[in-house]
């Protein structure tokens, strides 16, 4: 069974830095595009940044474009999400999921459980 | 502000189909066939209902259908049941100055009554 699992979620300050994690099992990591999306307390969903299977393509919504960058290790089946200059704005539970099929468009069908980011001092 | 307009709630009572609408533009909904909907419970991480417009995923149970026209994506359940109380997002993919390459709607409360 494919799964995901976040972590590195944590109090962060405004101005500071965390880096995310996103483990995954059950699949080939490697096939899949990734992607990073992100639910503010008691808000929708946002979409944050993809990246293409081998890494080499990624793209990211503007409202974080310059300061988070997501990277993967496919040696680890597991997925990065690198936050910089953090605001408390990036408050919000942080999901990774994988891109059903590998046009770098299409759905999202296997999510992680979430990894709380708090941005505050 | 999202990019796709969602009603805030829907209501029905078992039994019962209900629809949800969801609202993009020529540069979204319009122009790609990548639309998808999300069911969350609270607490809970997003699951795909529908793909591609209309496809479902392996598991998803058939009173679950998506539909376009133009702008505008449905997602339809039929014959509610208390287990789909829930919160559905609609998705399109995008070329999004603002948004990124994926747009969400606010998200829409389905209440059974």
């Amino acid at each position: 069974e494919a799964q995901l699992v976040e972590s590195g979620g944590d109090l962060g300050q405004p101005g500071g830095s965390l880096r995310l994690s996103c483990a995954a099992s059950g699949f080939t990591f490697s096939s899949y595009w990734m992607h990073w999306v992100r639910q503010a307390p008691g808000k929708g969903l946002l979409w944050v940044s993809r990246s293409n299977r081998d890494g080499s393509s990624t793209s990211y919504a503007d409202s974080v474009k310059g300061r988070f960058t997501i990277s993967r290790d496919n040696a680890k089946n597991t997925l990065y999400l690198q936050m910089n200059s953090l605001r408390a704005e990036d408050t919000a539970v942080y999901y990774c999921a994988r891109e059903l099929r590998g046009t770098g468009a299409d759905a999202f069908d296997v999510w992680g459980q979430g990894t709380m980011v708090t941005v505050s001092s | 502000q999202s990019a796709l307009t969602q009603p805030a709630s829907v209501s029905g009572s078992p039994g019962q189909s209900i629809t949800i609408s969801c609202t993009g533009t020529s540069s979204d909904v319009g122009s790609y066939n990548f639309v998808s909907w999300y069911q969350q419970h609270p607490g809970k991480a997003p699951k795909l209902m529908i793909y591609e417009v209309f496809k479902r995923p392996s598991g998803v149970s058939n009173r679950f259908s998506g539909s376009k026209s133009g702008n505008t994506a449905s997602l339809t359940i039929s014959g509610l049941q208390a287990e789909d109380e829930a919160d559905y997002y609609c998705c399109s993919f995008a070329h999004s100055s603002t948004f990124g390459a994926y747009v969400f709607g606010a998200g829409t409360r389905v209440t059974v009554l």
